[in-house]
């Protein structure tokens, strides 16, 4: 079956750019999309389609997919965007283990 | 507005069953695609079903056999059917409403304990 691997953790100081990976074969091929996921609250989608942005999400977050890694990049980092971040692919539908973003 | 509102989490037996409820607004249900997505403690996102605008299903591996979705479109309601509930099924469960291949609506969740 299909696996998205993703690292644990990911720590940045404020202001920095984080960049979370998601792997998985050939997932260039298909189309991933990202989640923010805050404790205690209801994930939140802030890219769908590789790099398209839902409205009311920054542009500090953006997308790309290409060979086997997705990544999704959060640039000037700020306390708020500390969460939870999962990548997820269709068909069957299925998410990555999840990230955990540390900001310093 | 969309919104989802799910209910009938609680502490439940191991072997035992539970129905989980999700009440939606602003849409209809038997246009969408419906999922239930759950996080065990400690655990990352578990997509568990998904029941197709046309009616058909998805289940993940994990409960194949022993949950079941289905949707009461006149009350615009979707509901998952666990049975032979395990300790590994303990987890919040959110109702979720897919656009086409993504969730873009999320209900707030409710906890399910299995007690061993």
């Amino acid at each position: 079956s299909y696996v998205l691997t993703q690292p644990p953790s990911v720590s940045v100081a404020p202001g920095q750019t984080a960049t979370i990976t998601c792997g998985g074969d050939n997932i260039g091929r298909k189309t991933v999309h990202w989640y923010q996921h805050k404790a205690g609250q209801a994930p939140v989608l802030v890219v769908y389609d590789d790099k398209a942005r839902p409205s009311g999400i920054p542009e500090r977050f953006s997308g790309s997919n290409f060979g086997n890694t997705a990544t999704l990049t959060i640039n000037r980092v700020e306390a708020g965007d500390e969460a939870g971040y999962f990548c997820q692919v269709w068909d069957p539908p299925l998410f990555g283990g999840g990230t955990e973003l540390t900001v310093l | 507005e969309v919104q989802l509102v799910e209910s009938g989490g609680g502490l439940v037996q191991r072997g035992g069953s539970l129905r989980l409820s999700c009440a939606a607004s602003g849409f209809s249900v038997s246009s969408s695609y419906m999922s239930w997505v759950r996080q065990a403690p400690g655990k990352g996102l578990d997509w568990v079903s998904l029941i197709y605008s046309g009616g058909g299903t998805y289940y993940a591996d994990s409960v194949k056999g022993r949950f079941t979705t289905s949707r009461d479109n006149l009350n615009n309601m979707v509901f998952l059917q666990m049975n032979s509930l395990r300790a590994e099924d303990t987890a919040v469960y959110y109702c979720a409403r897919a656009e086409l291949e993504y969730i873009d609506s999320w209900g707030q969740g409710t906890l399910v304990t299995v007690s061993s």
